[in-house]
C-alpha cells in the first residue's frame, strides 16, 4: 500500500499570505494526486486533480504541482474563506489513501 | 445539479449492523463508480470501499473487509454500503463520493454525510 504523509500538520497564516503545503508518497505516483478541502461539519470538497488540474469553479489562487512522490498544494494569497483543512490523496492504486490533512488557521 | 444524499445512520451496538444509502440525481449514475469515505470524529478521511459503474469491480479497505459488502442499484440511481459486526472504530461520519469525470479515485462531488455511532 502507498502511504501518504502530508507537512506541516497545522499552519498558522495571515491574509494575503502564501501558503505551501507539501504531500510525499511512499512510492511513485505519477501525477496521480488529489486535493481536497475540507471545512468544519462539511464535506470534502476537490480542488486539484492530476496533480495540477484545478477543478471547475476552484479559483486560481489555487494550485498544485509535483510528479513521483512530491507534491505541494499553494495558496498564492490566502483568502479569509480558505481556512479550513486540506488533505492529499494518492489516485494511483487501491487503497486510495489520504494524507493525515493540514489544518491552515488564522495567525 | 449533482446531488448526493446519505441516509441510514444512527445508533447501533457493537456486532450489530447498519445500511447506509446514498441517493444520486443531477447525472448518469450508471456511468460512474461510486466509493464511501469515512471521517471518525476529529480524524481525517479514511477511504472505506468502491464500486465501479456495473459493479464488476468492487475494493475494499483492509479494515472493513469481510464486514463491510458494497452494492449499488443503477435502476435506483442508489449506493448501499452493508455493514456488519460493528465496532467502536467504525464510529465516523460516512460520506459518498462520486469517482470524477477525468479522473478515477478522485472524487468530484460529496454527500453530506451520516453519522454512524457503535457504542454500548
Amino acid at each position: 500500500d502507498i502511504q501518504m504523509t502530508q507537512s506541516p500538520s497545522s499552519v498558522s497564516a495571515s491574509v494575503g499570505d502564501r501558503v505551501t503545503i507539501t504531500c510525499r508518497a511512499s512510492q511513485g505516483i505519477s501525477s496521480w494526486l488529489a486535493w481536497y478541502q475540507q471545512k468544519p461539519g462539511k464535506a470534502p470538497k476537490l480542488l486539484i486533480y492530476a496533480a495540477s488540474s484545478l477543478q471547475s469553479g476552484v479559483p486560481s489562487r489555487f494550485s498544485g504541482s509535483g510528479s513521483g512522490t512530491d507534491f505541494t498544494l499553494t495558496i498564492s494569497s490566502l483568502q479569509p474563506e480558505d481556512f479550513a483543512t486540506y488533505y492529499c490523496q494518492q489516485a494511483n492504486s487501491f487503497p486510495p489513501r489520504f494524507g493525515q490533512g493540514t489544518k491552515v488557521e488564522i495567525k | 445539479e449533482v446531488q448526493l444524499v446519505e441516509s441510514g445512520g444512527g445508533l447501533v451496538k457493537p456486532g450489530g449492523s447498519l445500511r447506509l444509502s446514498c441517493a444520486a440525481s443531477g447525472f448518469t449514475f450508471s456511468s460512474y463508480s461510486m466509493n464511501w469515505v469515512r471521517q471518525a470524529p476529529g480524524k481525517g478521511l479514511e477511504w472505506v470501499s468502491s464500486i465501479s459503474s456495473s459493479s464488476s469491480y468492487i475494493y475494499y479497505a483492509d479494515s472493513v473487509k469481510g464486514r463491510f459488502t458494497i452494492s449499488r442499484d443503477n435502476a435506483k440511481n442508489s449506493l448501499y454500503l452493508q455493514m456488519n459486526s460493528l465496532r467502536a472504530e467504525d464510529t465516523a461520519v460516512y460520506y459518498c463520493a462520486r469517482d470524477s469525470d477525468i479522473v478515477l479515485m478522485a472524487y468530484d462531488y460529496w454527500g453530506q454525510g451520516t453519522l454512524v455511532t457503535v457504542s454500548s
